[in-house]
């Protein structure tokens, strides 16, 4: 089955920097990647995915890039905001989730 | 848009007793259901993929008598956990593929099990 790794698993920011959490996958036929946000005891909500025959999807600070040779894509924020604290799951997908370990960000005020 | 309703959000509940957590989709058909096990800091965990009308398929190394899945309708799947344990404390949540033919997937708002 598929095998997702995420990096790192914290990631503590001064506010207005950027953020970069990365992936890798290890089924070459998966398809579909999302980036989900999660806060604390609640549903992660997606916040940007792209698909195998894009490279690069932006969505106004956020953007994400993949590397279907490498098997590998990121997520990318841009001025980061107190409010972008969260974890951070990434995924890939043929037929069903395999997702990352999570990436909790601290954006420090 | 498309929603997984949830529920309970929070139950507490005596070792040896059966919790039973359901999802339903208020405004869509949901032929495939996954539940997935999230504990404390941690990523989600796959458990099993429920399908209406037949047998749900479950993760390696999930038990299956003990955690019961059942998809009795379009818009209805729930999970049974079975005399329940203190490690079976965790957050349990479930999601639905949204749309033919489309990746997207909604979840629903989770369940805190905990058991005592």
């Amino acid at each position: 089955g598929e095998n997702v790794e995420q990096h790192p698993s914290t990631l503590s920011v001064q506010e207005g920097d950027s953020a970069v959490i990365k992936c890798t996958y290890s089924d070459s036929a998966s398809n579909y990647f999302p980036w989900y946000k999660q806060e604390l005891g609640k549903r992660p909500q997606l916040i940007i995915d792209i698909r195998s025959n894009v490279g690069e999807k932006k969505d106004q600070r956020i953007a994400v890039t993949l590397n279907k040779t490498a098997k590998h894509f990121s997520l990318h924020i841009t001025e980061t905001q107190p409010e972008d604290s969260a974890v951070y799951f990434c995924a890939a997908s043929l037929d069903q989730f395999y997702f990352g370990t999570g990436t909790s960000l601290t954006v420090i005020p | 848009g498309a929603v997984v309703s949830q529920h309970p959000s929070r139950v507490i509940c005596k070792s040896g007793t059966s919790v039973k957590i359901e999802c339903r989709s208020l405004d869509f058909q949901a032929t495939t259901m996954f539940w997935y096990r999230q504990f404390p800091k941690k990523s989600l965990m796959l458990m099993a993929t429920s399908n209406e009308g037949s047998k749900a398929t479950y993760e390696q190394g999930v038990e299956k008598d003990k955690f019961l899945i059942n998809h009795a309708s379009l818009t209805l799947s729930t999970l049974t956990v079975t005399s329940a344990h203190p490690e079976d404390s965790s957050f349990y949540i479930c999601s639905a593929p949204t749309l033919p033919g489309h990746p997207g997937y909604t979840f629903g708002s989770g369940t805190r099990l905990t058991v005592v």
